[in-house]
């Protein structure tokens, strides 16, 4: 059962235009969500991470999105830029106080940026 | 910046043989995990440790163990190698208390035929 879902493999966005990513979850327990940037062949790159009890967080050019009652997050990306090409993972964790939780992943979303 | 650092970045093991992985979190970094990435799949949570100490438990077979050591270090001890452990093993780190921001590193391919 995936419960971070991100349901569209691929996204096509033009250079200078806004990205926008989808996430959406089904646990109602989770606490924190990331966004990650992966390159082929090397390993995800934390962007930015937004914790439950916030509906926004902002980071230069990413902004992230999240509406707990939808149980849905977005990652927009302003303005889109050629090195923005990646795949884009959504993540989220359950707080289980210990400090070092594990991540639950989505399968990812392939943005390309086109000139 | 420093990043996180794994060794080897590419293994090569035959069924049943044993493997051994090593990351080196950040510097300051106390806070360790491990996730395994199949081909086309996203990163699987194995196991994480803080202060030496197991902290979190996701999917990680019973054939491999890990630890962490007093430098911060951690090692994933993989045995009975299976053709289905081939895979992307990432190593993440962070600071304590603070898992909502992990680093990985650039990841062990691990292929095992």
């Amino acid at each position: 059962d995936q419960q971070v879902k991100q349901n569209s493999p691929s996204l096509s966005v033009q250079e200078g235009r806004i990205s926008i990513l989808n996430c959406d979850y089904t646990n109602s327990m989770f606490d924190y969500f990331l966004w990650y940037k992966k390159y082929p062949a090397e390993g995800p790159t934390f962007l930015i991470s937004i914790s439950s009890i916030k509906d926004k967080n902002e980071d230069g050019r990413f902004t992230v999105f999240l509406n707990k009652s939808a149980k849905h997050l977005s990652l927009h990306i302003v303005p889109s830029q050629p090195g923005d090409s990646a795949v884009y993972f959504c993540a989220a964790s359950v707080y289980s106080g210990g400090g070092a939780d594990g991540l639950t992943f989505g399968k990812g979303t392939h943005l390309i940026i086109q000139p | 910046a420093a990043g996180v650092i794994q060794s080897p970045r590419h293994l090569i093991k035959e069924k049943r043989e044993t493997a051994t992985l090593k990351c080196y979190p950040i510097p300051r970094h106390d806070t360790v995990y491990w996730y395994q990435q199949g081909p086309g799949q996203d990163p699987q949570f194995l196991i994480s440790f803080y202060e030496k100490m197991q902290s979190d438990k996701g999917s990680i077979p019973d054939r491999f163990s890990a630890q962490q050591f007093s430098d911060y270090h951690s090692e994933l001890n993989m045995s009975s190698l299976e053709l289905g452990d081939s895979a992307l093993y990432f190593c993440a780190s962070s600071l304590s208390g603070r898992a909502y921001e992990q680093y990985f590193g650039p990841g062990t391919r691990l292929t095992v035929t």
